[in-house]
């Protein structure tokens, strides 16, 4: 069956702090990746995306996520965190055929504390 | 565009009671989707639909919860008897659907508490 574990269930960085986020997917062939990030009260917002091609792919507000087969792992990453970038961060995988509008199966989510 | 709006954002009501959530998708979306958010069990789907047709409703907790689709601009997600073990955060998602995967977007959420 298809899963996404996110082993940290809450990281705390400081501020200016470089940041990695892991995910880690069961799925028997190449999955649609995807992260997520959700500010308290707020719904989910698209973050970056993988679906082929260049394994590192570039996101919004400054992050960027690396695609490794042979692990199985799509880790978030950001050089400099900044403040407002506190939030919960959801890793996702899916849909499973090409063209199909199927469903994210989500992880856990890990949740992002930035000190000053 | 306004983005995906839900109502109410937060709902509380005692057990047994019905409980109607509300969503519209953004304007030109086909697919709709809605979510349940909880500590225990995080981000699950519930139901989903394309060209306002349920196609996987594998999600939905047991009969007590329907969902419609009457229209591409409005769905219901309804919970009787509302249970308070139903408590949670449902999120509505919608998305265009094409020949490729597209980005699904995210309602802020309704919070439902059940007492």
């Amino acid at each position: 069956a298809q899963s996404v574990t996110q082993p940290d269930i809450h990281i705390t960085v400081s501020e200016g702090a470089s940041l990695e986020l892991r995910c880690n997917y069961s799925y028997g062939a190449t999955p649609y990746l995807f992260w997520y990030v959700q500010s308290p009260g707020q719904g989910l917002q698209l973050l970056l995306k993988y679906f082929s091609g260049d394994t590192l792919v570039q996101g919004i507000k400054g992050f960027e996520a690396e695609f490794k087969r042979s692990q199985s792992s799509f880790n978030l990453r950001k050089p400099s965190v900044h403040w407002s970038d506190a939030a919960e961060y959801f890793c996702a995988v899916g849909p499973f055929s090409r063209g199909s509008q199927g469903n994210l199966i989500f992880g856990k989510g890990t949740k992002l504390s930035v000190k000053p | 565009d306004a983005g995906v709006i839900q109502s109410p954002r937060h709902e509380v009501t005692e057990m047994g009671q019905e409980v109607t959530l509300r969503c519209k998708p953004i304007s030109g979306h086909n697919s709709l989707f809605w979510y349940r958010q909880t500590m225990m069990r995080g981000l699950e789907l519930l139901i989903y639909f394309n060209n306002n047709v349920p196609i996987d409703d594998s999600g939905m907790p047991e009969d007590r919860f329907s969902a419609k689709m009457p229209n591409a601009s409005f769905s219901t997600l309804k919970i009787q008897p509302s249970e308070p073990r139903d408590s949670a955060v449902y999120f509505c998602a919608s998305s265009y659907s094409s020949l490729g995967y597209n980005e699904q977007f995210f309602g802020p959420g309704t919070r439902l508490t059940v007492l």
